[in-house]
């Protein structure tokens, strides 16, 4: 079992150029989120989703967007990419999106917009 | 709102000596905590959390938590660190009530090194 699975693991972007990350799960959840790591700053929310086909903002929304087509995937993209998103990249997913969840983690994308 | 407080960015201890990194919470009502651990360039995991249940959580590799309600505190403790342990430890508060949706809100991280 693959767990939660990330791609690329790193990439350098030039400000103003697309880019999707990739996360796949193989273990049939129903939840799925993406943080970024900033050092200091701990990990925040981007965006989540609680089952295929719905889709919530978390606490750091903005320049990014999300989709969930079916329970697998769930790519992250940068319409056009900032500095500021310069950050480690984490995708998790967990059986239900209830406060009680245990989440599971991805290894991570690294990510450098130049 | 909830929120997590981590009161030590690094904490620095020797090898064999006991392990305490203090988290303090802040909650409307009895929240969900969790205690991830990140290993240099690694994803997290999970190391124990506390849902209601026992307020002495036990988790993996001999490291445990206890939830004190009057003091809303959710303390990580081992009682003799290991090298391996030298990680980033993040305490995590559910916004979540019991079963309703549960976003989670994590702490700034504190830094364990363990000296030989």
């Amino acid at each position: 079992i693959a767990g939660i699975t990330q791609a690329p693991t790193s990439q350098i972007l030039a400000a103003g150029r697309r880019m999707t990350l990739r996360c796949t799960q193989d273990m049939r959840h129903n939840a799925m989120y993406w943080y970024r790591q900033d050092l200091g700053l701990g990990l925040r929310l981007i965006h989540y989703s609680n089952t295929a086909g719905t889709t919530g903002k978390g606490e750091v929304p903005d320049g990014y967007s999300v989709s969930r087509a079916n329970t697998d995937d769930f790519p992250l993209t940068l319409a056009s990419a900032v500095p500021s998103q310069t950050s480690v990249y984490f995708c998790a997913s967990s059986v239900e999106g209830r406060g009680t969840d245990t989440q599971y983690f991805g290894p991570g994308t690294r990510l450098t917009v130049l | 709102a909830q929120s997590v407080t981590q009161l030590d960015s690094h904490v620095s201890v020797s090898e064999g000596t006991p392990v305490l990194l203090r988290c303090n919470y802040s909650s409307s009502y009895s929240p969900s905590l969790f205690w991830y651990v990140q290993h240099p360039n690694k994803g997290l995991q999970l190391l124990l959390k506390y849902t209601s249940a026992a307020t002495l959580v036990k988790g993996i590799n001999g490291f445990e938590a206890e939830f004190k309600k009057s003091e809303t505190s959710f303390h990580l403790t081992k009682p003799s660190a290991h090298m391996s342990d030298a990680a980033e430890y993040f305490c995590v508060v559910s916004e979540g009530y019991g079963g309703s949706q549960g976003n989670l809100i994590f702490g700034k991280g504190t830094k364990l090194s363990v000296k030989p």
